[in-house]
């Protein structure tokens, strides 16, 4: 199985400053389609996950435009612009490249 | 509006079964591949298992091979995972997810599913 390490596991940060969380794949997630199948979710307290970005850095509907995604091969990167309060959660990375879908261990963010 | 719910979590004994059902409405349930994703107490995501559209092909996690089974009925817009053999180790949230085209767009609510005598 591919395997997704995500670092920090912890992110404290202020409300208003940016915010990053990598993730690293054991293999390259570039698919025979050619497209690189690396999505991010939020898990708020409570709830589902949701996904936040397909595709290394397609937004879903909805999603506010201070979260983005980028990357390419192995190496992926989740960007908050500006945090808010509401963005308290865990973020996870996963790879639909190769089966079983696999995710990382989770980044938590909190605010400072 | 895309809806997915489960039912069927509860208590079992190790050794035991359950089987859980997920209802689906507000897309075209025969054209989307199917999953069931698990999360742990302690908080990690596992694919278990996913399905086709049609039903004709599907795949599970090495830690449940042999002893679940995936399955559909497009006819009632349902899901099932039939879980026998169960062990402790079971013992997690089971979501139903939507396979948009290697990414997963819509989750459940989820089901929890705890094995302990």
């Amino acid at each position: 199985d591919v395997v997704m390490t995500q670092s920090p596991l912890s992110l404290p940060v202020t409300l208003g400053q940016p915010a990053s969380i990598s993730c690293r794949s054991s293999q390259s997630l570039v698919y025979s389609d050619g497209n690189t199948h690396l999505s991010w979710f939020q898990q708020r307290p409570g709830q589902s996950p949701r996904r936040l970005i397909y595709k290394v850095s397609n937004r879903d509907s909805g999603v506010p435009d201070r979260f983005s995604g980028s990357g390419s091969g192995t190496d992926f990167t989740l960007k908050v612009s500006r945090v808010e309060a509401e963005d308290v959660g865990v973020y996870y990375c996963m790879q639909g490249s190769h089966w079983p879908y696999t995710f990382g261990q989770g980044t938590t963010l909190e605010i400072k | 509006e895309v809806q997915l719910v489960e039912s069927g979590g509860g208590l079992a004994q190790p050794g035991g079964s359950l089987r859980l059902s997920c209802a689906a409405s507000g897309f075209t349930f025969s054209n989307n591949w199917m999953l069931w994703v698990r999360q742990s107490p302690g908080g990690g995501l596992v694919c278990v298992s996913r399905i086709k559209g049609d039903g004709s092909d599907s795949g599970y996690a090495d830690s449940v091979k042999g002893r679940f089974t995936i399955s559909r009925d497009n006819a009632k817009n349902t899901l099932y995972l039939q879980m026998n053999s169960l062990r402790d180790e079971d013992t997690a949230v089971y979501y139903c997810v939507r396979d948009s085209g290697w990414s997963l767009d819509y989750w459940g609510q989820g089901t929890p599913v705890t094995v302990s005598s």
